[in-house]
């Protein structure tokens, strides 16, 4: 089974929709992370939270809210969705031991599509 | 100017091509990460790399530190090896990643 598992895997929703994509991981990871990628972009983050209790907005976390409802859960929320929210979104963890260089594993990924 | 650069920002290739993708970056760093990006969407780790050279299978990674920059060099190319290849550093004692904007290659049979 996959350590990082995002649902859903694809969406399309309309404009003013509210939208919950989720992540699981079993790897037992502090730290996890939502980014976006757009094409001809590279990824870039959204939130990041290295506990339950600590979240944090990345570079682009206008339009979007975060829930750390477990170690192994981070929720990423669009309350009103807009097209330009249109992109592939992943979702990523790492351990935070000063030996780990902040490797991250990356989910498969959710395709969301704002009509 | 982006943090990280990729070059070529595209590259196709013949099958047994020696390829060479290029990564620089404008801050210090504390590591440099490698990722490759199925044509499916998934990402995976290829290399972390703070120093040197790395080598697993048909793969190797180099880091200059005082030039900033950073190669991903690929023998004997082969199709399954099309993807995007993302350059991403941590810089210093940050807790985040920055990302290049990536690589994409092509290798034809």
């Amino acid at each position: 089974d996959a350590d990082v598992t995002q649902t859903p895997r694809n969406r399309i929703t309309k404009t003013g929709k509210r939208i919950m994509l989720e992540c699981s991981q079993t790897k037992g990871h502090d730290r996890m992370y939502w980014y976006r990628q757009d094409p001809g972009l590279g990824l870039r983050l959204i939130y990041y939270s290295f506990d339950v209790k600590d979240i944090n907005k990345g570079e682009i976390s206008d339009g979007y809210s975060v829930s750390r409802q477990a170690q192994a859960k981070f929720s990423l929320s669009l309350e009103s969705a807009i097209p330009n929210q249109t992109a592939l979104y992943f979702c990523a963890t790492s351990d935070g031991t000063a030996n780990s260089y902040n490797e991250q594993f990356f989910g498969p990924g959710t395709r969301l599509t704002v009509l | 100017k982006n943090e990280v650069e990729q070059s070529p920002q595209n590259l196709t290739a013949q099958e047994g091509e020696f390829i060479t993708i290029n990564c620089s970056y404008s801050v210090g760093i504390s590591a440099l990460h490698w990722l490759q990006q199925h044509p499916g969407g998934g990402i995976v780790s290829l290399f972390m790399l703070s120093s040197g050279k790395k080598k697993h299978g048909r793969l190797i990674a180099t880091i200059n530190i005082q030039e900033k920059h950073s190669s991903l060099h690929i023998t004997a190319s082969h199709p399954r090896d099309s993807a995007v290849y993302i350059c991403a550093v941590r810089a210093g004692g940050a807790q985040k990643l920055v990302f290049g904007q990536g690589t994409r290659l092509t290798i034809n049979p």
